[in-house]
């Protein structure tokens, strides 16, 4: 069965540090991974999604995530956070024909000035 | 063009009582899903629509549980009679023909008391 795990609930990074968010998945199949984020009182927002082509996904707002198989993992980075990046992220793995969603249980990014 | 919409934004209820919850999708689109966040834990495939049929409702949790979606458009899920453990976070989320990108709504809050 497949299955995501988020290391960290919560993640505290200062304004322009590196940002790294942990995903890794289980998958009997390739899978399709995908970032969203949460803004405060906002809905979930695609941030970015790996649909077997590149390793190495490009996403919104300066985001990246790079697809690891032997590692099983799909970490996101932004290299400089800022301060409206304060949000919660979360993976999630693609199942089946339906593509229904399986979800991490999300990270909680702050950014401290 | 529009974006996924829900309704209402939140809602409270008393335990017991009923209440239905409305997504419209992203015009066009024949897959509408449902996930719900219950406070602490991860985002949860609910089902999942095909048009008006349903492909999948094994997340359904119990039979208060009502999803429909007539004709194919607007869908509605009805919780009856509502419980304590009912609370959370309702999204849905809408995607092309075999699109793997889901777009999803701004969730609908609701809270049994």
């Amino acid at each position: 069965a497949q299955s995501v795990t988020q290391l960290g609930s919560h993640v505290s990074v200062s304004e322009g540090a590196l940002v790294l968010l942990r995903c890794n998945y289980s998958s009997s199949v390739p899978p399709y991974l995908f970032w969203y984020v949460q803004y405060p009182n906002q809905g979930l927002q695609l941030l970015l999604k790996y649909t077997s082509a590149a390793t190495l996904v490009k996403g919104i707002n300066g985001f990246e995530a790079e697809f690891k198989k032997s590692e099983t993992s799909f970490h996101l980075t932004k290299p400089s956070a800022h301060m409206s990046d304060a949000a919660e992220y979360f993976c999630a793995v693609g199942v089946d024909s339906s593509y229904k969603l399986i979800f991490g249980s999300g990270t909680r990014l702050l950014v401290r000035p | 063009e529009a974006g996924v919409t829900q309704f209402p934004s939140h809602s409270v209820i008393e335990k017991g009582q009923t209440v239905t919850l409305r997504c419209d999708p992203i015009s066009g689109h024949d897959n509408l899903y449902w996930y719900r966040r219950v406070m602490g834990k991860e985002i949860k495939f609910l089902l999942h629509f095909v048009k008006e049929s349903k492909q999948d409702e094994s997340g359904m949790p119990n039979n208060r549980f009502l999803a429909e979606r007539t004709g194919g458009t607007y869908s509605t899920l009805k919780v009856q009679p509502a419980e304590l453990e009912d609370s959370g976070v309702y999204f849905c989320a809408s995607s092309q023909e075999s699109g793997v990108v889901q777009y999803f709504g701004p969730g609908t809050r609701l809270t049994v008391t």
